[in-house]
């Protein structure tokens, strides 16, 4: 069945940087757009990033571009975000999940990770 | 940037129906037929319940389904069981945003 597993997470001090990976199984995944999202304490969702199939492509939200960069190697089943830059504000669950395909849209998430936990602070 | 509004929490009792509302703009919801739905139990992994307004993934229950009118996508649960007791989010293509989620709403079972 279709897995996806993040790790990475953990507690680092404003201004430094982490890298989430999520590893994939059970499916092709070098057939599947992925994207980050997050959940922040006591706030909802908040989509971060996708990424094609093959890293052609890739869009980010505005809140993060340029500190927080998706990149993936399908040659691993990994999909990987590194935040660079982190704030307070990006303490928040991070979510792998995989981009449904069936539609024209690349926003549905038809199956997502547990999550990891990452906590900004000095 | 353009929201996807929800109210912050609906409650009902088991076996009644409940409608989640997700209201947005004449650039999302209203033009796009782009919006899904998710239930998300605390610590588990969010799960697709609707996507293309009224469509529903393979095993999900016939008891949730989705509509849209105009700038308001709705989430109709019948049937309410307690397992449903959980957090439900929807999303939408925005003209600001090519992925935009709702607060999230908690629907509370009686």
């Amino acid at each position: 069945q279709v897995q996806l597993v993040e790790s990475g997470g953990g507690l680092v001090k404003p201004g430094g940087s982490l890298r989430l990976s999520c590893a994939a199984s059970g499916f092709t995944f070098s057939d599947y757009y992925m994207s980050w999202i997050r959940q922040t304490p006591g706030k909802g969702l908040e989509w971060l990033s996708y990424i094609s199939s093959g890293s052609s492509y890739t869009n980010s939200a505005d809140s993060v571009k340029g500190r927080f960069t998706i990149s993936r190697d399908n040659s691993k089943n990994s999909l990987y975000l590194q935040m660079n830059s982190l704030r307070a504000e990006d303490t928040a669950v991070y979510y792998c999940a995989r981009v449904m395909v069936g539609s024209a849209y690349s926003g549905f998430f038809d199956y997502w990770g547990q999550g990891t936990l990452v906590t900004v602070s000095s | 940037q353009s929201a996807l509004t929800q109210p912050a929490s609906v409650s009902g009792s088991l076996g009644q129906s409940i409608t989640i509302s997700c209201t947005g703009t004449s650039s999302d919801i209203d033009y796009y037929n782009y919006v899904s739905w998710y239930q998300h139990h605390p610590g588990k992994a969010p799960k697709l319940m609707i996507y293309d307004v009224s469509d529903r993934p393979s095993g999900v229950s016939t008891r949730f389904s989705g509509s849209k009118s105009g700038n308001t996508a709705s989430l109709t649960i019948s049937g309410l069981q307690a397992e449903d007791e959980a957090e439900y989010y929807c999303n939408s293509y925005t003209s600001s945003s090519p992925v935009l989620f709702g607060g999230g709403t908690k629907l509370t079972v009686l």
